[in-house]
C-alpha cells in the first residue's frame, strides 16, 4: 500500500462547478500539508500549504485536513479552463533538522479539465 | 526575478552514457532537491541536499549522482547504471528554518529521452 494514495482521475467538469480533490494517508507523522498545481510540461507550483488539522481558504480554493481520518481535500470553487492541470497532494513530517525534513511524499496526481 | 532553473528543457541519450542535468536556484535557498516523475506514479525523491558539501540519498537514489559545491548548484547526473532513466526530472529548493517547515519551490524540470 503507497503511504499517499491519490485518485489520478482523470477529472472533467464544466466551467463553474465546485471541484473535489482528495488524498488519503497511512503515516500518522504527517504534519504539513501541500497542494502543488502543475501545467503540462512545467513544474508544480504551490497552491496551498497547512499545518494541522482544519480548513485553509484562499480565493477560489480551499483545503481541508482531517487528521483523525487522514485525508486531505482541495476544493475549487467556481473553476475556471484555466484551471486545467494536474493536482498533486503532498505531504511531510516536517521534521526540521532531522533526516526526513523537506522530503515530500506525493501523491500520484488528479488530472483535471475544466471545459467552456 | 528568483526562481529555479533547469537546463535544457529537453535532452536525448544513447544507452550507456552517463548524462549531467543542470539546476541553478537563486533564491538563496539552503536545501535543494531532485525529484523524478514518471506517469502515474507521482513524484519520487532522487537525492537532497540541506547545505553545501553535504547530500543524502532519497527513496530512489541507485544509478544517480549529485554534486553540491556551491549554495546554487545542485547537478544531477544520471548513470549508466540506472536500469530506466526515461523521465521527466524536477529540481526543487526551500529554506531551512530552525522550526517548523518550508515547501518545496520547483523548477520546470527537464525531459530526459534515453534510446
Amino acid at each position: 500500500q503507497k503511504e499517499v494514495e491519490q485518485d489520478p482521475g482523470p477529472l472533467s467538469v464544466p466551467e463553474g462547478a465546485i471541484v473535489s480533490l482528495n488524498c488519503t494517508y497511512s503515516n500518522s507523522a504527517f504534519q504539513y500539508f501541500m497542494w502543488y498545481r502543475q501545467y503540462s510540461r512545467k513544474g508544480p507550483e504551490l497552491l496551498m500549504y497547512t499545518y494541522s488539522s482544519g480548513n485553509k481558504e484562499d480565493g477560489r480554493f480551499t483545503a481541508q485536513v482531517d487528521k483523525s481520518s487522514k485525508y486531505i481535500s482541495l476544493f475549487i470553487r467556481d473553476s475556471q479552463p484555466s484551471d486545467s492541470a494536474t493536482y498533486l497532494c503532498a505531504m511531510t513530517t516536517g521534521n526540521a533538522g532531522g533526516t526526513s525534513y523537506g522530503k515530500l511524499t506525493f501523491g500520484q496526481g488528479t488530472i483535471l479539465t475544466v471545459h467552456p | 526575478d528568483g526562481g529555479i532553473t533547469q537546463s535544457p528543457k529537453y535532452l536525448f541519450r544513447k544507452e550507456g552514457q552517463n548524462v549531467t542535468l543542470s539546476c541553478e536556484q537563486n533564491l538563496n535557498h539552503d536545501a535543494m532537491y531532485w525529484y523524478r516523475q514518471d506517469p502515474g506514479q507521482g513524484l519520487r525523491l532522487i537525492y537532497y541536499s540541506q547545505i553545501v558539501n553535504d547530500f543524502q540519498k532519497g527513496d530512489i537514489a541507485e544509478g544517480y549522482s549529485v554534486s553540491r559545491e556551491k549554495k546554487e548548484s545542485f547537478p544531477l547526473t544520471v548513470t549508466s547504471a540506472q536500469k530506466n532513466p526515461t523521465a521527466f526530472y524536477l529540481c526543487a529548493s526551500s529554506t531551512f528554518p530552525r522550526g517548523g517547515n518550508s515547501p518545496l519551490h520547483f523548477g520546470n524540470g527537464t525531459r530526459l529521452t534515453v534510446t
